[in-house]
């Protein structure tokens, strides 16, 4: 099994471009969610989807767009890129709920210029 | 909302002493206390986990301790060696809560 499978890698943007972080995971998990890492601040909610069909709001969810296309997919779009979006960005799933585990994806590194 | 706090932001240890990272939360319905490890340059994945409904669990050289009266939950790890070295992050949630909210991380440095 795969796991939590983002794309891509490695991006770089211009100011006031757009794009999507695409996520896929295969071990039929209900929940999804996106995190962004930067330095010092730990691990921050920006969208999750408790189940199919459903989408919240996390912490920091300014500048951020979610889809959650089926079970198996949720991606994670910005509209407008700006440099305060420059980050790690982390997808992860987990069986049914936040208190069982949370498998990661290996991560997304995104540079706003 | 929750808040998770997360201390020290660094710790340097001497390859066979232990390490102990401390967090406390905010929420006193939080019941989930999970610890997750991140090397350098890799995804987060879990090391150890605990409900409230124990006081303490063991995993070989790590333990977690869970104090739900004070709000606050730690670490430990024994014998430490340089594979020990990652940052750390402890986060809570509700039960069947949709959200887990993280520390900001403690970064380990296991000395030879």
């Amino acid at each position: 099994n795969a796991g939590v499978t983002q794309t891509p890698k490695f991006q770089v943007l211009k100011t006031g471009q757009s794009m999507t972080l695409q996520c896929a995971q295969d071990m039929n998990h209900n929940s999804m969610y996106w995190y962004r890492q930067d330095p010092g601040m730990g691990l921050r909610l920006i969208y999750y989807s408790a189940s199919e069909g459903t989408t919240d709001k996390g912490e920091v969810p300014n500048g951020y767009n979610v889809s959650r296309l089926n079970k198996r997919e949720f991606s994670l779009r910005l509209e407008s890129a700006a440099p305060s979006q420059t980050s790690v960005y982390f997808c992860a799933s987990s069986e049914f709920a936040a208190d069982t585990e949370a498998f990661f994806g290996q991560g997304t590194r995104l540079t706003v210029v | 909302g929750e808040n998770v706090e997360q201390h020290p932001s660094t710790l340097s240890v001497q390859e066979g002493d232990s390490a102990v990272i401390k967090c406390t939360y905010s929420d006193s319905a939080s019941n989930y206390f999970p610890w997750y490890k991140q090397e350098l340059g890799k995804r987060p994945q879990l090391i150890i986990d605990i409900r409230s409904n124990v006081g303490e669990k063991k995993d070989q050289r790590i333990a977690v301790t869970l104090n739900k009266t004070a709000k606050h939950f730690s670490l430990h790890i024994t014998e430490t060696q340089p594979e020990d070295s990652a940052v750390y992050f402890c986060a809570a949630s509700r039960s069947s809560g949709d959200k887990l909210t993280f520390g900001t991380g403690t970064r380990l440095a296991v000395r030879p």
